[in-house]
Order: structure tokens, then sequence, then C-alpha cells
């Protein structure tokens, strides 16, 4: 079955930098991926997703990346704010299941004021 | 505005109770999914349903029971609690002919 990783569990930045969160899957017949984001006490919020047709996707500040040779998918944040502070989640619906996403195990992203 | 919605929000039990989480939407989704995730960490899924009549268990191995007897209701009751049971309990819906997936608020069960 689907198995996705997900680095660095903990991630520290300075106020303006850029983060980088990477996952990779298994299954190359996955064919979406979108990525999470659960700020402490609230329930995970979807912020950004890309179908496998597609190698690159932006909204503002945020953007995910997809490539399908390698399996791999990574979401970018620029100029990251102390409100991007949360813990983030990526996922993957393998390929011929009725929509059952699989999770990476999360990275505590901190941004430092 | 179409919501999830999960009660209670939070709840303190002890050993032995049996307990049903609720978890109602007015999204019109036929897909709903209960997960178990411990405050910050990995979501795990227990339980789904692809519609009324329709229930599967999830790839985590739970205790739980589920029942979907109308689209906007999925319960999830727990026969006899355990301190093993203490944990976050979030629903989740999704459209039958869409990608994307909500997550309603969460259910922090405490076992003592």
């Amino acid at each position: 079955g689907e198995n996705v990783e997900q680095h660095p569990s903990t991630l520290s930045v300075q106020e303006g930098d850029s983060a980088v969160i990477k996952c990779t899957y298994s299954d190359s017949a996955s064919n979406y991926f979108p990525w999470y984001k659960q700020e402490l006490g609230k329930r995970p919020q979807l912020i950004i997703d890309i179908r496998s047709n597609v190698g690159e996707k932006k909204d503002q500040r945020i953007a995910v990346t997809l490539n399908k040779t390698a399996k791999h998918f990574s979401l970018h944040i620029t100029e990251t704010q102390p409100e991007d502070s949360a813990v983030y989640f990526c996922a993957a619906r393998p390929g011929g299941s009725q929509g059952n996403l699989i999770f990476g195990k999360g990275t505590k992203l901190s941004v430092k004021p | 505005e179409a919501d999830i919605y999960q009660t209670p929000r939070y709840l303190v039990i002890g050993t032995g109770k049996k307990i049903t989480l609720e978890c109602s939407q007015t999204m019109g989704h036929d897909k709903m999914y209960w997960y178990q995730q411990d405050p910050g960490m990995e979501l795990h899924l227990i339980h789904y349903s692809y519609g009324v009549n329709s229930t599967e268990k999830g790839d985590l191995s739970s205790e739980s029971t589920v029942s979907r007897i109308r689209t906007e209701h999925f319960p999830l009751t727990l026969e006899s609690a355990r301190p093993s049971h203490t944990s976050q309990y979030l629903c989740a819906t999704r459209r039958d002919t869409t990608d994307e997936q909500y997550f309603g608020p969460g259910t922090r069960l405490t076992v003592t």
C-alpha cells in the first residue's frame, strides 16, 4: 500500500525566511496531494493541493511542487510570519482508491519573530 | 454556512463507560471519515463511509464502531472506554466527485 514519508519533523525559521517541507510517496499511481495546516488546538485546514497532471501550484506565499518521476512533493512557504507556526501534514491519495488519504507524520514549523 | 460539527468537544469519562461521539455535517458530502490523533501527531484513519449504510474499518485497528443511517450523521461508539482510548477524534467529509477533504473541530476524549 501507499506510504508517505515527511521531513523534517520539526523546522525552526526566522520571520521573513523561507520554509520547505518535503514528502515522498511510494505508489506511483497516486494522483492527489494535499497539504494541511493544523494550529494548536484547531482542526487541520486544507491550505493547498496539487494533482498529478500539474508540476507546480502557487497561492500567494505558499507553493507546492510535484516530481512524479522521483515520487516526491514539497511545500514552500516564503516570507514566513509568526502566524505560519503550526503543524503541517502532507498526504497522498493512492491511485484506484476511493479517496482515502495517506498522511505523513507532520512537520512542526516554528517561526521566530 | 456549510460545516462539520462534532459533539461533545471535550469529554472526560471513567473506564468502562459507553460513549458516542457525534459528527454531523451540512456540507452535503457523501464520504465521511473518523481519524484518531494524539495532539499534533500523526492522523490515523479508523473508520470511513462512502454513503448511507456503508461503513468500513480504516488502517488503524480500533475497538470503536460506527453507523451511517443518515447522510448527515456518522456517530462513533465506544462500548467500553479504556485509558488507551484517550485521544482526539476528528471527523472529516469529502464530496464523492471532488478531491478536497475537510475536517471537523474534533472531540478531545480523556478516559480516567
